[in-house]
């Protein structure tokens, strides 16, 4: 297996610009997890889905930041309008259900300019 | 809420042992986690020891829990240039599937 995949793995934007992450689990796992890695901040839990259904999303920061998980195979994080505090490295992780090991994707490094 | 505490930096010469500490806030915690970050990378699981035991021992590597203090360790053996790494704890709660991750400690290897 690949292991979880993301993309695009550097993106630089202009603050007010749309961004959309991407990520494309491991086969067969149930759920997936957004993170945000900062400085300031270290590793926070954005949003996780279970079986492609939001489960909390009380880590998204605010309404300019917004997930989906369409199918199994794929899910968005979606930025708009960007801000320049949005710059960080944005991880998704997959966990088999019952499992006890997430498995993180090699990060989107995002900049707001 | 659920807070995860480690110091931020460690530096230890080639063949020493590490000794990283994190302390955590919720008591029902159920798993907690040693990941490792190397540069440019994402995060690798070390090894996770359950809420119900003190010790966990993994080649090079041995976690220390103790529960009543809500403090874990990791325990590096033989230090090597390669383990070089930032070095997150994380905790999970009952049936919650989320991890809550500490601030991480990065980890100096000097020759």
């Amino acid at each position: 297996d690949a292991g979880v995949i993301q993309s695009p793995r550097h993106e630089v934007t202009e603050m007010g610009q749309e961004v959309t992450l991407r990520c494309k689990p491991i086969s067969g796992h149930d759920y997936l997890f957004w993170y945000r890695q900062t400085m300031m901040r270290g590793l926070e839990l954005l949003i996780y889905f279970n079986n492609n259904v939001p489960i909390d999303d009380s880590g998204m920061p605010e309404d300019r930041f917004s997930a989906k998980m369409p199918n199994a195979s794929f899910s968005t994080l979606k930025i708009q309008p960007s801000e320049p505090r949005d710059s960080a490295v944005y991880f998704c992780a997959s966990r088999r259900g019952g499992g006890t090991e997430a498995f993180f994707g090699q990060g989107t490094r995002l900049t707001v300019v | 809420g659920e807070d995860v505490e480690q110091s931020l930096f460690l530096s230890v010469r080639e063949g020493d042992s590490s000794v990283i500490n994190c302390t955590y806030t919720d008591s029902s915690s159920t798993y907690l986690y040693w990941y490792k970050q190397e540069p440019g990378a994402g995060l690798q699981l070390l090894t996770y020891i359950f809420s119900n035991m003190d010790m966990k021992q993994d080649q090079r590597l041995t976690v220390l829990l103790n529960k009543k203090d809500k403090h874990l360790s990791l325990r590096i053996a033989d230090t090597q240039t390669g383990d070089s790494a930032i070095y997150f704890c994380a905790e999970s709660t009952g049936t919650a599937s989320k991890l809550t991750f500490g601030t991480g400690t990065r980890l100096q290897v000097t020759l």
